[in-house]
């Protein structure tokens, strides 16, 4: 049990869906992550939230469209992707922004067809 | 801007073997520095947290130290054994208070 848990482990969807990810915290952190992970690429931030305020969004493409609705819980919802959005998507957590351990999820797997 | 590199790329040693993986930053006004282990298709496992007042930090057979003033960090693992086969991630926490990536090494560890 990491204390950071993503659902699903695995996604497929086509282009025309939306679907959502979900990631949720049990160790009281007031900072949560979404990362991207690429085949033969560092992992890559995409969205932070600081006491569930956005603070960072690294031109994120509009398909990706965060929510934190308390500081627990963190989504990634998600429409009409292309197949290059296909990677590993990682939920992670901190005490504070930036200057304290993080902690992350197992991941989802999503395939876009 | 913040470049994380990671040497070797990959790396493949007998079991019992003492190994160094390095790492390095070109921005030193950093935070901390984390050492994570991922396995196959996994998430993250943090290893080793450095502050960046630290030098160094143990965790059992895992020694991390930092260099600051040069950008430099390396992760020592002593006696390695088969279980410890996974790829290797440092990131490093700076001025923008993200966390930057390496691209890691690959670890394999033959029995």
């Amino acid at each position: 049990e990491t204390g950071v848990t993503q659902t699903p482990r695995h996604l497929v969807m086509g282009m025309t869906n939306k679907k959502s990810l979900k990631c949720e915290q049990h160790l009281g952190h007031n900072a949560m992550y979404w990362y991207k992970q690429s085949a033969k690429k560092p992992l890559e931030l995409m969205f932070v939230y600081n006491f569930k305020e956005q603070t960072e969004n690294n031109s994120v493409p509009s398909r990706f469209s965060p929510e934190c609705p308390n500081s627990s819980h963190l989504f990634l919802h998600l429409h009409t992707l292309q197949p290059e959005d296909s990677a590993l998507y990682l939920c992670a957590s901190s005490q504070d922004w930036g200057g304290t351990e993080a902690f992350f999820g197992q991941g989802t797997r999503l395939t876009v067809v | 801007k913040q470049e994380v590199t990671q040497i070797p790329a990959a790396l493949s040693v007998p079991e019992g073997e003492n190994l160094v993986l390095n790492c390095s930053f070109t921005d030193s006004a950093i935070y901390n520095l984390q050492w994570f282990r991922q396995d196959p298709g996994k998430g993250l496992t943090s290893l080793l947290l450095i502050q960046s007042s630290q030098r160094e930090q143990t965790s059992g057979r895992l020694n991390a130290s930092l260099d600051k003033s040069s950008g430099r960090s390396t992760l020592y693992i002593a006696a390695s054994q088969p279980g410890d086969s996974a790829t290797y991630l440092c990131a490093v926490s700076g001025s923008a208070r993200q966390l930057t990536f390496g691209s890691g090494t690959q670890l394999t560890v033959l029995p």
